[in-house]
């Protein structure tokens, strides 16, 4: 079955420090890879995605992330974090379905920033 | 701000009843998904609806229902609740579809549901 993994539940980071979220994929085909941001009380924000060609993308806020088919890897980056960007981060994969579409998400990653 | 509106954002009641979650896509989406958010789930696909069709069904219970509108917006019915309805309702939409096959999901704020 489709599954998204973030083995990190928790991640804690100095600010001005170099962050990478990681994010597994179990999917046969190429798949649509998406990274959304939730601070708390709010709704999901699109970081950034993934549909094909070059494998490095960048995203809004200073993120981007990599995709790696041989890893079945779509990490999240961000080389000096700032305190605003402690929130719980998402990784996920988008499916096709036979008439529809949907978004399978991982777990989350919560990031917390040390000043 | 993404556009999609939800009502109410929170909303407290009791088992055994029923509520109604309501959502307004961004202007010219016909794609409206609800996906709940709780601790031991995560979050999870519900529904799809597309211009006032369903189109894709996930992990949605019988006691759940929803309908999308001649004007877009959607709505996701509860009844029967349970303490384990308690969650965090998204509803996302997305763009008619154009170029690829995928469009990108836009998500609203949510609607906390709490049953006591």
């Amino acid at each position: 079955a489709q599954s998204v993994t973030q083995p990190d539940i928790h991640i804690t980071v100095s600010e001005g420090a170099s962050l990478e979220l990681r994010c597994n994929y179990s999917y046969g085909a190429t798949p649509y890879l998406f990274w959304y941001v939730q601070s708390p009380g709010q709704g999901l924000q699109l970081l950034l995605k993934y549909f094909s060609g070059d494998t490095l993308v960048q995203g809004i806020k200073g993120f981007e992330a990599e995709f790696k088919r041989s890893q079945s890897s779509f990490n999240l980056r961000k080389p000096s974090v700032h305190w605003s960007d402690a929130a719980e981060y998402f990784c996920a994969v988008g499916l096709i379905l036979e008439y529809g579409n949907k978004l399978v998400f991982g777990a989350g990653t919560i990031l917390r920033v040390k000043s | 701000d993404s556009g999609v509106t939800q009502t109410p954002k929170h909303l407290i009641t009791a088992t055994g009843q029923r509520v109604t979650l309501r959502c307004s896509p961004r202007s010219g989406d016909l794609s409206v998904y609800w996906y709940q958010q709780s601790l031991d789930q995560g979050l999870q696909f519900l529904i799809q609806y597309y211009n006032g069709e369903e189109r894709a069904k996930g992990n949605i219970l019988e006691r759940f229902s929803a309908q999308q509108f001649p004007d877009l917006h959607s709505e996701l019915n509860l009844s029967s609740l349970e303490l384990g309805d308690s969650a965090l309702y998204f509803c996302a939409s997305s763009a008619r579809l154009a170029g690829g096959p995928y469009n990108e999901q836009f998500f609203g704020p949510g609607t906390r549901l709490t049953v006591l």
